[in-house]
């Protein structure tokens, strides 16, 4: 079975503290991507990965940014905390190969900027 | 642009009863098409996936999902719901560029509740 694991299940940050959230996946996945689930909202696509190094903005990638160093790890990371970006961060991954794959989910990291 | 379009915010549906939740999504070229499904406090879990072929498909846990291209709809199934059911449901929809695959366009969810 696919397994997407993030660091913190949850987060507490300070406003202005810079903050790391940590997504590692065990498939050897080609794409990973970084979500933020708000109520009446759903998900929506911050940034995502097709490989080592490269990187795409979502929908909102506005005072967010990503590092993807190894395949199997792909961080987002919060420059400056604010309030507005306390929210549930979800990490997910999937393969390419030829194709659309279905993504996998972490469980999920809730992070409240206080 | 892509969008996903879940009509119903909240449904509630008596345990033993039959259960659909309707999605409409919006896409220019092929869609691939998921039903995820969100517990409280989990991360998002695939019930089933349509990319092409029959336009019915099975997914986990009982549900189905029929994909209708002339009504750009993908609605969710089941016969019979359990009181585990009730969780959080998401339609979403992908496609693939040229540079590689994109992410998921999801709908805001549909909040299912199970009356006993």
């Amino acid at each position: 079975d696919v397994k997407v694991t993030q660091s913190s299940r949850y987060l507490v940050k300070r406003t202005g503290e810079k903050v790391f959230l940590e997504c590692v996946q065990d498939m050897d996945h080609e794409n990973m991507f970084w979500y933020r689930q708000d109520p009446g909202l759903g998900l929506r696509l911050i940034y995502f990965s097709y490989d080592v190094k490269m990187k795409e903005k979502g929908d909102i990638p506005e005072g967010y940014s990503v590092s993807r160093e190894k395949k199997e790890r792909f961080s987002l990371i919060l420059e400056s905390a604010s309030t507005n970006q306390t929210s549930m961060y979800l990490c997910a991954s999937s393969q390419t190969a030829g194709g659309i794959y279905e993504q996998y989910f972490g469980p999920g990291t809730r992070l409240t900027v206080t | 642009a892509q969008s996903v379009t879940q009509p119903d915010i909240h449904i509630t549906v008596s345990e033993g009863a039959s259960l659909e939740l309707r999605c409409n999504y919006s896409y220019g070229a092929t869609p691939y098409l998921f039903w995820y499904v969100q517990s409280p406090g989990q991360g998002l879990q695939l019930l089933l996936k349509y990319f092409s072929g029959d336009t019915l498909v099975q997914g986990i846990k009982g549900f189905e999902a029929e994909f209708k291209r002339s009504q750009s709809s993908f609605n969710l199934r089941k016969p019979s719901v359990h009181w585990s059911d009730a969780a959080e449901y998401f339609c979403a929809v992908g496609g693939y560029s040229g540079g590689g695959a994109d992410g998921l366009t999801f709908g805001k969810g549909t909040h299912l509740i199970i009356q006993p």
